[in-house]
């Protein structure tokens, strides 16, 4: 079973700031196999990232991600007042398909 | 566009069982893996159950392992989770999920376990 761990726990930052969000899994994530998704309160998830790379349909290019294997990344070049949520990633290559913790990104 | 609608949600108290269904609209039902997450309240999201999209496998978290079922309706699009001999800690939002990733979410229904 793969084990996500995602840091920091909290990210607080201002708007117009760069947000960096890490998840490392306890085993390499095949393919790739690798997902974001924003939460804001009360909603439902959304997709951001998938591929560990790829941004899903109709999301801003100030969203990227990047890694492989166990180490992956979460970068949000410009904070817009909308981006600050919940944020986990997610490893789809296998049963279970695990989540990790969350980060949290709070205005500053 | 997609839609996913969960229902069955409410009060149950511990060890009865309640069944959640999932409409989903405005795909392909039957070509897509379907999945059932769950999130306690003021926590993190938790992957609960995985159906392929032939309904030919199967797979649960270790935490409901034994206790919930996932099925699948294609001619009905609609997916299912049977929840048995409930608990206290399987309090929380029920979503569904279609797809690897999990590209299309319903807004979730509510399950509360208490006496």
């Amino acid at each position: 079973e793969i084990v996500l761990t995602q840091s920091p726990g909290t990210l607080s930052l201002s708007p117009g700031e760069r947000a960096t969000l890490s998840c490392r899994a306890s085993q390499t994530v095949s393919s790739n196999y690798l997902a974001w998704f924003q939460q804001k309160p009360g909603q439902a998830p959304r997709l951001l990232i998938y591929g560990a790379s790829t941004r899903a349909t109709g999301i801003p290019d100030r969203f990227s991600g990047s890694g492989s294997g166990t180490d992956f990344t979460l970068t949000i070049s410009r904070l817009e007042p909308e981006d600050f949520a919940v944020y986990y990633c997610q490893q789809y290559g296998r049963p279970p398909r695990a989540f990790g913790q969350g980060t949290k990104v709070e205005i500053k | 566009q997609v839609q996913l609608v969960e229902s069955g949600g409410g009060v149950v108290q511990p060890g009865r069982s309640l069944r959640l269904s999932c409409a989903a609209s405005g795909l392909t039902f039957s070509s897509y893996g379907m999945h059932w997450v769950r999130q306690a309240p003021g926590k993190g999201l938790e992957w609960v159950a995985v159906i392929w999209h032939d309904g030919g496998n199967k797979y649960y978290a270790d935490s409901v392992k034994g206790r919930f079922a996932i099925s699948r309706d294609n001619p009905k699009n609609t997916l299912y989770l049977q929840m048995n001999n409930l608990r206290a800690e399987d309090t929380a939002v029920y979503y569904c999920a279609s797809g690897d990733p999990f590209d299309n979410w319903g807004q979730g229904t509510l399950v509360t376990v208490s006496s």
